[in-house]
């Protein structure tokens, strides 16, 4: 069965250090992957999703890049973090059109 | 792009209690999802629906693609069932709605 693990589940960093979140996917080939973002309260946002390794599309300027190295291994990443970019961050994952989007456990980011 | 709206926002009920929540959507989609956010932010899949109902349950869903919305019904709600409730629509990505808070008391 597919498993999608991420890590790590809360981080607490200052302002101007570096970020990477990492996501990597079990039991599935070629799968879609994504990362959200979501705000205290909020809805979610779709930040980078990748069709294939090296491939990388951005929703939203902003502070982070993405990073697909390996099929299923996602690393969302920030050369120095802002304060507004503290949020919940969650990984997802899809193949074609059968079965929806299973999402990661999620990662609770606080910039201080 | 596409707009995903839920209705009600914020919803109490008395555990036992039946409710209906409510996902409209601006355009024509490949599909639908229902999730269930946790508490500890896990989001749960419920359904993955392009049309028709589906039941899984005490939970169950209605999409009616034609005319643009999706139900999701909750029957003999308990405690547990508390949590935010997300509609989300497909097309080449997952665009959400903002969510229906359930609070069910015992």
């Amino acid at each position: 069965s597919q498993t999608i693990h991420q890590w790590p589940a809360t981080l607490v960093q200052p302002v101007g250090s570096p970020l990477s979140l990492e996501c990597t996917v079990e039991g599935t080939s070629n799968p879609n992957l994504y990362w959200y973002r979501q705000a205290a309260g909020r809805g979610l946002q779709l930040l980078f999703y990748s069709v294939g390794i090296g491939q990388i599309s951005s929703e939203v300027p902003q502070n982070l890049s993405a990073s697909r190295p390996q099929d299923r291994q996602f690393i969302l990443s920030s050369k120095k973090l802002l304060l507004s970019d503290s949020g919940f961050y969650l990984c997802a994952w899809s193949v074609g059109d059968l079965h929806g989007y299973t999402f990661g456990s999620g990662t609770r980011l606080t910039v201080v | 792009g596409i707009q995903v709206e839920q209705s009600p926002p914020d919803l109490i009920l008395q555990e036992g209690a039946n409710s209906t929540l409510r996902c409209n959507f601006s355009d024509s989609v490949n599909n639908l999802q229902w999730f269930h956010q946790n508490p500890w932010g896990q989001l749960i899949n419920l359904f993955y629906i392009p049309s028709g109902t589906k039941q899984n349950g005490r939970l169950s869903a209605t999409t009616v693609a034609t005319e643009r919305y999706s139900l999701l019904y909750i029957s003999s709600s308990q405690t547990t069932d508390s949590g935010v409730y997300f509609c989300a629509v497909v097309d080449y990505k997952l665009s959400f709605g903002a969510g229906t808070t359930v609070t069910v008391r015992a």
